[in-house]
């Protein structure tokens, strides 16, 4: 059964504008880590935030902001006032129990100037 | 600032031919893993060391596919012999320990090609 589950294959905008991937997972451990990857075309795997399932505050990290609830499963991540830089494919992973990390399949994101 | 080194970056090869990855870890991390992420999906575990003894290759094609880590510290992954479905990228990544929470490194990747 798949544990990740981003339904955004891709999305587009314009420079400035607010842009934020969904994420849902699955999992029956009460304990267990999630995980946002942006992967920029070069190729590498660049983490941008960890969460276990007893934290679910929001966080903030300047133009980066990530939605945890547990009620809906759901851990989404905005980039407001998006960049061309921004553009990439973006990862969100779950690791519980048996310590794996399995990927969602990614979300590609366009911005255009 | 330490990073997970892999060579080479890209191969293009012949089906039935065989092919080696490299993979150098962020010194002092235990665990490492390899990972083949085939083209818009995401990454999959193939096989993860601690150290030098492998934990966990349940999702390594063991007909084909070879990986080592003789000395607990860098890794060879290999591919004999190559099928066309085995085009993706292969992903190398390292980590201080393998519990859940440890953020994990990943290299650049190596881009394989098989004609």
């Amino acid at each position: 059964a798949q544990k990740v589950t981003q339904a955004q294959t891709e999305i587009s905008v314009v420079e400035k504008e607010d842009v934020t991937l969904d994420c849902v997972y699955e999992t029956r451990d009460t304990t267990y880590y999630l995980f946002w990857y942006k992967q920029p075309p070069s190729g590498e795997l660049v983490f941008l935030i960890r969460r276990n399932s007893f934290d679910e505050q929001n966080e903030i990290s300047g133009r980066y902001s990530w939605n945890f609830q547990k009620s809906t499963s759901s851990f989404n991540f905005t980039i407001t006032a998006s960049q061309v830089v921004d553009s990439a494919v973006y990862f969100c992973a779950l690791s519980d129990n048996d310590y794996k990390l399995s990927f969602g399949a990614g979300t590609t994101v366009t911005v255009r100037a | 600032e330490a990073e997970v080194a892999q060579s080479p970056r890209y191969k293009i090869t012949e089906k039935s031919q065989a092919v080696a990855f490299w993979c150098d870890p962020i010194s002092g991390h235990a665990t490492l893993y390899w990972y083949r992420q085939i083209l818009g999906q995401g990454p999959e575990l193939l096989v993860q060391f601690q150290d030098e003894s492998v934990v966990d290759d349940s999702q390594l094609p063991k007909d084909r596919f070879s990986a080592e880590r003789l000395k607990g510290v860098d890794s060879t992954l290999k591919i004999q012999p190559a099928e066309l479905g085995d085009s993706a990228m292969y992903l190398c990544a390292s980590s201080l320990g393998s519990l859940g929470y440890n953020e994990q490194f990943f290299g650049p990747g190596t881009r394989l090609t098989v004609l």
